[in-house]
């Protein structure tokens, strides 16, 4: 079974810019969770979505989207970036019967 | 609110040996979840083990167990045989076992464990 892919792995951005992130999770995983991790905040939860619908939502600014597609598939999006966005964005998947949560490789974003 | 502290920023360990990495938690949640993952300096997490609040054994994946005390709430990780793939990050996670926030975790601050040869 494959597991969670993130695409792209790194990115460079410049301040003003808006970035979209994209997430494939393990097949028949219904469920996406974005985080952000950075050495200042550590890991933190930014949104989630399930069957398409937004079910839960950290305490980031409207900067911060995403959706998900029919197919489960995820993107994150972040408009106007900032310098402290510079992150690396974990997704991960958990299917309907288990609590495990699969994490992709991260998209490593820098801002400059 | 949910929290998880890890109070070792960095442990070492002799190849082979065991190593026990801590976690403490705090929550009102009464169905809830912990979970530790490991992430090597590539990025990527991998999950290892999962303990339910209402598990009465504790949780075991080949050479990796989790010493749960719901009392103390301590959800500590034990490493037997360590071995040298073994250096990475160690992060504890919890997340309540509801249907609004099954996809929610909250992550401790990591341990850095290194394996010496």
């Amino acid at each position: 079974k494959a597991g969670v892919t993130q695409t792209p792995r790194y990115l460079i951005k410049t301040r003003g810019q808006q970035v979209t992130l994209s997430c494939s999770p393990i097949s028949g995983h219904r469920s996406v969770s974005w985080y952000q991790q950075t050495p200042g905040q550590g890991l933190q939860f930014l949104f989630e979505y399930f069957s398409v619908t937004q079910r839960n939502k950290g305490n980031f600014p409207g900067r911060f989207s995403g959706r998900q597609f029919s197919n489960s598939r995820s993107e994150m999006n972040v408009s106007t970036l900032e310098l402290g966005d510079s992150a690396l964005y974990l997704c991960a998947s958990s299917g309907d019967r288990s609590y495990e949560q699969y994490f992709g490789p991260g998209t490593r974003l820098t801002v400059t | 609110a949910q929290k998880i502290t890890q109070t070792q920023p960095g442990m070492f360990v002799q190849e082979k040996e065991a190593v026990t990495l801590d976690c403490t938690y705090d929550t009102s949640d009464q169905s809830y979840g912990l979970f530790w993952y490991k992430q090597p300096s590539s990025g990527e997490m991998i999950f290892l083990i999962y303990q339910g609040s209402y598990d009465e054994q504790n949780a075991t994946e080949g050479r990796y167990s989790l010493n749960f005390q719901k009392a103390r709430k301590s959800a500590n990780l034990v490493i037997s045989a360590s071995q040298l793939g073994d250096s990475a990050m160690y992060f504890c996670a919890m997340r309540e076992l509801t249907y609004t926030n099954a996809g929610k975790s909250t992550f401790g601050d990591g341990t850095t464990l290194t394996v010496k040869p």
